[in-house]
């Protein structure tokens, strides 16, 4: 079946602009991760979701970001007044109920100039 | 909270050797360990796990194992091939649990050599 899919697949933007991006996990999986990764680094957890309910938004850099998940699917990053240092692979992941693996989408990749 | 640890960060082998990354964590109560490849341009993909009951776990030639005393666990690849090039991440969590923040290492990057 189809993946995790995320899109745009690459975002050039201005600093100061906001973006959005968007994720779109696999048909009935409850949990949705996001996570940033910097060029040539590990993995850096975000924000993840049960349903349309964040318990933990404890790896949100700043209040810049924010992210919403509507009828337990799709899924929206925002950033606000980007920053150079915000550029980076934005990376989303969704579970099926009751298992711990997580599915990787291709990522979002990010500049901002 | 939880801490991994990944070594080597950078790692080349000749095509047909063994390659071996090592990982340590330190939250004892973690009980599911994870290992995803992540080639250029992709999502990590999980290639193999393994659970706090289990010391060795084998997928052809994969194999992970699991020193829960020691809180390491390490990832075997036999005879690699080129398209074995990637960056290698391991990771732990409780996995037991309806959730549980997955802590990553910071990866392993790993090029065979034909």
């Amino acid at each position: 079946g189809a993946g995790v899919s995320q899109s745009p697949s690459n975002k050039v933007t201005e600093k100061g602009k906001d973006v959005e991006l968007r994720c779109d996990p696999i048909s009935g999986h409850t949990a949705l991760y996001w996570y940033r990764q910097s060029l040539g680094q590990g993995l850096e957890f975000l924000i993840y979701f049960q349903g349309n309910s964040a318990p933990d938004k404890s790896g949100l850099p700043s209040d810049r970001f924010s992210a919403e998940r509507t009828g337990g699917s799709v899924s929206t990053l925002t950033i606000q007044r980007t920053q150079q240092e915000d550029s980076a692979v934005y990376l989303c992941a969704s579970s099926p109920p009751g298992r711990e693996t997580q599915y990787f989408g291709p990522g979002t990749r990010l500049l901002v100039l | 909270g939880e801490n991994v640890e990944q070594h080597p960060s950078t790692l080349s082998v000749q095509e047909g050797d063994s390659a071996v990354i090592k990982c340590t964590y330190s939250d004892s109560a973690s009980n599911y360990f994870p290992w995803y490849k992540q080639e250029l341009g992709k999502g990590p993909q999980l290639i193999i796990d393994i659970r706090s009951n289990v010391g060795e776990k084998k997928d052809q030639r994969i194999a992970v194992t699991l020193n829960k005393t020691a809180k390491h666990f390490s990832l075997h690849i036999t005879e690699t091939q080129p398209e074995d090039s990637a960056v290698y991440f391991c990771a732990a969590s409780m996995g037991w649990t309806s959730y549980d923040k997955v802590i990553f290492g910071p990866g392993t990057s790993l090029s065979v050599i034909p």
